[in-house]
């Protein structure tokens, strides 16, 4: 079956832009959790969506936002971007809660703000 | 809060031999799961292994194998007759079933080269 896609792969945006990450899930799953990896902090949680519902947020502020369609695909938005969001963005999709049931992860979505 | 703390940032083996990943973790709960990821230069995270704390026998996947100190908080990975497709970044991760706080925490990583 297919993996977790995540589009696109590399983008370059300039501080105070926005961008929209996106993660299609695997068929039948409906739980998607976002992740920021960086050098310095490894991976953050950034939130987690099942049916369309944010059931837990992590500890960033408001310019990061999610949400997830009635097809499980999940996006991420951040909006005013700052030199500090330059990262690498990791979903995974689950059954149930990642971890629970077994996480599957995509390929990340490699952002550079400039 | 759980913390998961991974002290060693690099590690080296030589090709055939054994090597040990350590972790640390500190959690109040009783009931959670413990879990070791490998990302690849592809970026893509892969389980490579996973414990539930209420199992004391520790848990086994081909060359990999924990070692799971409940009382201690410790969960060290250990790879045997290392490849060199093992050469990856390992991190360790830990999570438990709250309800509202349900997440999956990371440790920092650890950078694993395996020598020919």
């Amino acid at each position: 079956k297919a993996g977790v896609t995540q589009t696109p792969r590399y983008l370059i945006k300039t501080r105070g832009q926005q961008v929209t990450l996106s993660c299609s899930p695997i068929s039948g799953h409906r739980s998607v959790s976002w992740y920021q990896q960086t050098p310095g902090q490894g991976l953050q949680f950034l939130f987690e969506y099942f049916s369309e519902t944010q059931r837990n947020k992590g500890n960033f502020p408001g310019r990061f936002s999610g949400r997830q369609f009635s097809n499980s695909r999940s996006e991420m938005n951040v909006s005013t971007l700052e030199l500090g969001d330059s990262a690498l963005y990791l979903c995974a999709s689950s059954l149930e809660y990642a971890g629970l049931t077994e996480a599957f992860f995509g390929q990340g979505t490699r952002l550079t703000v400039v | 809060a759980q913390t998961v703390t991974q002290s060693q940032p690099e590690m080296s083996v030589q090709e055939a031999e054994t090597v040990t990943l350590s972790c640390t973790y500190d959690t109040s709960e009783s009931d959670y799961y413990l879990f070791w990821y490998k990302q690849p230069p592809s970026r893509q995270m892969i389980l490579v292994i996973r414990q539930e704390a209420y199992k004391q026998q520790n848990a086994t996947e081909n060359r990999f194998s924990v070692n799971f100190q409940k009382a201690a908080k410790s969960f060290s990975l250990k790879i045997s007759d290392s490849q060199l497709g093992d050469a990856a970044m390992y991190f360790c991760a830990y999570f438990s079933n709250t309800g509202a706080n349900s997440k999956l925490t990371f440790g920092k990583g650890i950078t694993l080269s395996v020598r020919p």
